[in-house]
């Protein structure tokens, strides 16, 4: 979805090595999520954020941080990358403010290597 | 108990053909069950979804089939085309949109052939 912009698209990076991911949204939607695709896996909840002073933390939030810094806004950190974090990243927005959607909508996802 | 089985993994269809996805959950606070659909290099979108106070949603050629006893739901794709080809996922949370935590399953690769 168009509305919902993920930078970088590709990614590869050292072990050690601190990135992050950005997330933009022109949807006005309050609630972000971020999660990360693994073959076999599946989707896995690592943060979401009901607005920009709520953070929570998903099923696999070790090894990972978060910042909202506006609403439109949702920027995931891996602070020390390693191997294992190489994965499909989505960032999702959903609208519960307004008229209290179920619907997540979709980033085009970022493919993150560490080597 | 957060889990959402779903299988099989992968699932070969012919053009005009059933495409049948299978899901099961055990935890019964879930109450809300979407199906997004994934094409390669693309983010899911969700594609249909259902709440436990009916047994069945129909969209054009996508059914869910929901089965509260047996804590199970499918996706049906009714005359399957080669542009259903795709990654379908199906979901569970607890709340609808109050918590909107998505408890997503392992995925079906699903390839219709012409």
């Amino acid at each position: 979805d168009a509305d919902v912009t993920q930078t970088p698209r590709n990614r590869i990076t050292k072990t050690g090595k601190r990135i992050m991911l950005e997330c933009s949204q022109t949807k006005g939607h309050d609630r972000m999520y971020w999660y990360r695709q693994d073959p076999g896996l599946g989707l896995r909840l690592i943060y979401y954020s009901f607005d920009v002073k709520d953070i929570n933390k998903g099923e696999i939030s070790d090894g990972y941080s978060v910042s909202r810094q506006a609403q439109a806004k949702f920027s995931l950190s891996l602070e020390s990358a390693i191997p294992n974090q190489t994965a499909l990243y989505f960032c999702a927005t959903s609208d519960y403010q307004t008229i209290r959607s179920d619907t997540q909508y979709f980033g085009p996802g970022t493919r993150l290597t560490v080597l | 108990q957060q889990q959402v089985k779903q299988s099989p993994q992968s699932l070969i269809v012919q053009k005009g053909g059933i495409s049948i996805i299978n899901c099961a959950y055990e935890n019964t606070a879930f109450d809300y069950f979407p199906w997004y659909q994934q094409f390669p290099g693309k983010g899911p979108a969700l594609l249909i979804a259902i709440r436990p106070d009916v047994s069945e949603k129909k969209e054009g050629r996508f059914t869910i089939s929901f089965n509260k006893s047996a804590k199970q739901f499918s996706l049906h794709i009714m005359d399957s085309q080669p542009g259903d080809s795709a990654t379908y996922f199906c979901a569970a949370s607890i709340g609808g949109g109050a918590t909107n935590k998505l408890i997503f399953g392992t995925g079906t690769l699903l390839a219709v052939q012409p």
